[in-house]
């Protein structure tokens, strides 16, 4: 099967530019969710759709930031204005919904976000 | 709120030996999930190992096993008969809740361990 994918795998944007980070998750996955890496400190959950519905966007730094997955397939991230502090990596994962505990959660590549 | 620290940014071994990882992590929870992820160079992050609060036998896959103190809160990860292949940040990871804590993964994350093997 194929593996949750992220484009892009790397995007520069100057600072106050837009950017627009998309997810493909595992076909059939109803969990999907974001994570960023700030360089040098911890992966940090973002939020968490259950198809089309936020689930929990307890981890969305600020206003700036809005996700979404029309039709329960993919998800966008975007990030409008860009702030330098925004940079880092930016990880989407998916899951079942049922039997999660025996359905482990995979992980994309990522995308490396670089603000300038 | 739950915090994972991973005390040790960088570590290295010698193909064949054998490593220890360090994860140590903060909870008023009874009942969680602690991870292992492993993410070689420009791969996707892998799960290597899971451990329930519950069950006190420490988790075994293979050439990794974990060493989970729940009195100590801490979950160290070993990697045996190390190969070049486990070269690769790893990342512990907390999850709430047990089965009653519902579906989703929303975890969270030490800094990291970078770890080489040399040949």
């Amino acid at each position: 099967e194929a593996g949750v994918t992220q484009f892009p795998s790397h995007s520069v944007i100057e600072k106050g530019q837009t950017v627009t980070l998309r997810c493909d998750p595992i076909s059939g996955h109803d969990n999907l969710y974001w994570y960023r890496r700030v360089m040098g400190k911890e992966i940090k959950f973002l939020l968490h759709f259950v198809k089309e519905s936020k689930q929990d966007e307890s981890g969305m730094p600020n206003n700036r930031f809005l996700a979404e997955r029309t039709g329960g397939t993919y998800s966008t991230l975007k990030v409008q204005p860009a702030e330098l502090e925004d940079s880092g990596v930016y990880f989407c994962a998916s899951s079942q919904e049922r039997d999660w505990y025996n359905s482990p959660l995979h992980f994309g590549n990522g995308t490396r976000l670089t603000v300038t | 709120a739950q915090t994972v620290t991973q005390s040790q940014p960088e570590m290295s071994v010698q193909e064949a030996e054998t490593v220890t990882l360090s994860c140590t992590y903060d909870t008023s929870e009874s009942d969680y999930y602690l991870f292992w992820y492993k993410q070689p160079p420009s791969r996707q992050m892998i799960l290597v190992i899971r451990q329930e609060a519950y069950k006190q036998q420490n988790a075994t896959e293979n050439r990794f096993s974990v060493n989970f103190q729940k009195a100590a809160k801490s979950f160290s990860l070993k990697i045996s008969d190390s190969q070049l292949g486990d070269a690769a940040m790893y990342f512990c990871a907390y999850r709430s809740g047990g089965f009653g804590g519902g579906s989703n993964y929303k975890l969270t994350f030490g800094k990291g361990t970078l770890l080489t093997v040399n040949p």
